[in-house]
């Protein structure tokens, strides 16, 4: 079964950590991405990759970096976790084609104290 | 501003009747819409789409109707079942295959009643 894989379901940091999401994708998928979900806000796009060591800027990249060594792995770095940063945290990937839709992971609940 | 809105934060409606749930959109350079369906605790997970190109897409109970002069879509579900409770979101995309990110409207929370 194909799946996209968050490394963590929940998870709590203090303000001020330096905070590490996973996500790893076993379909070969070229795109890559982070999403955070909000109460009435919906989901909104933090950062795309279309490549091995790409990156884009979505929506709200502000206090997020990510990186993405290998085709399957991208990963959302909060330097400095801030309380603003409790979310939920949804990875998905995609191949590039009008057909394809995005196959998303379950999500990590990330709460900062 | 939103291109993607989604109006109604929830919808009721009961079991065995249809369902429809809208989407409005401002960008005319989307041509790609999308519908995803998410549980609480889980993933979103990929519903139906349909291409500028065509106004209607079917699927089983869901169909998905495009109106691009009104840039307005709607997902109809019928007959409604109780599993079909959960937060719809439109999706739409301004380049094919959507490399560049989907835009989500905020969702519309579906309760089916029995």
């Amino acid at each position: 079964d194909v799946k996209v894989t968050q490394s963590s379901r929940y998870l709590v940091k203090r303000t001020g950590e330096k905070v590490f999401l996973e996500c790893v994708q076993d379909m070969d998928h070229e795109n890559m991405f982070w999403y955070r979900q909000d109460p009435g806000l919906g989901l909104r796009l933090i950062y795309f990759s279309y490549d091995v060591k790409m990156k884009e800027k979505g929506d709200i990249p502000e206090g997020y970096s990510v990186s993405r060594e290998k085709k399957e792995r991208f990963s959302l770095i909060l330097e400095s976790a801030s309380t603003n940063q409790t979310s939920m945290y949804l990875c998905a990937s995609s191949f590039t084609g009008v057909d394809y839709g995005y196959t998303f992971g379950s999500g990590t609940r990330l709460t900062v104290v | 501003d939103q291109q993607v809105k989604q109006n109604s934060p929830s919808l009721s409606v009961q079991e065995g009747r249809i369902s429809i749930l809208n989407c409005d959109y401002t960008n005319s350079m989307f041509d790609y819409f999308l519908w995803y369906k998410k549980y609480p605790a889980e993933g979103p997970t990929f519903l139906i789409s349909i291409s500028s190109i065509k106004d209607k897409n079917e699927d089983g109970r869901f169909t998905v109707f495009l109106n691009k002069s009104a840039k307005h879509l709607s997902l109809h579900i019928v007959p409604s079942q109780p599993g079909d409770s959960a937060v719809y979101f439109c999706a739409a995309s301004s380049r094919t295959g959507g490399a560049d990110g989907l835009t989500f409207g905020k969702g519309t929370h579906l309760i089916i009643q029995p």
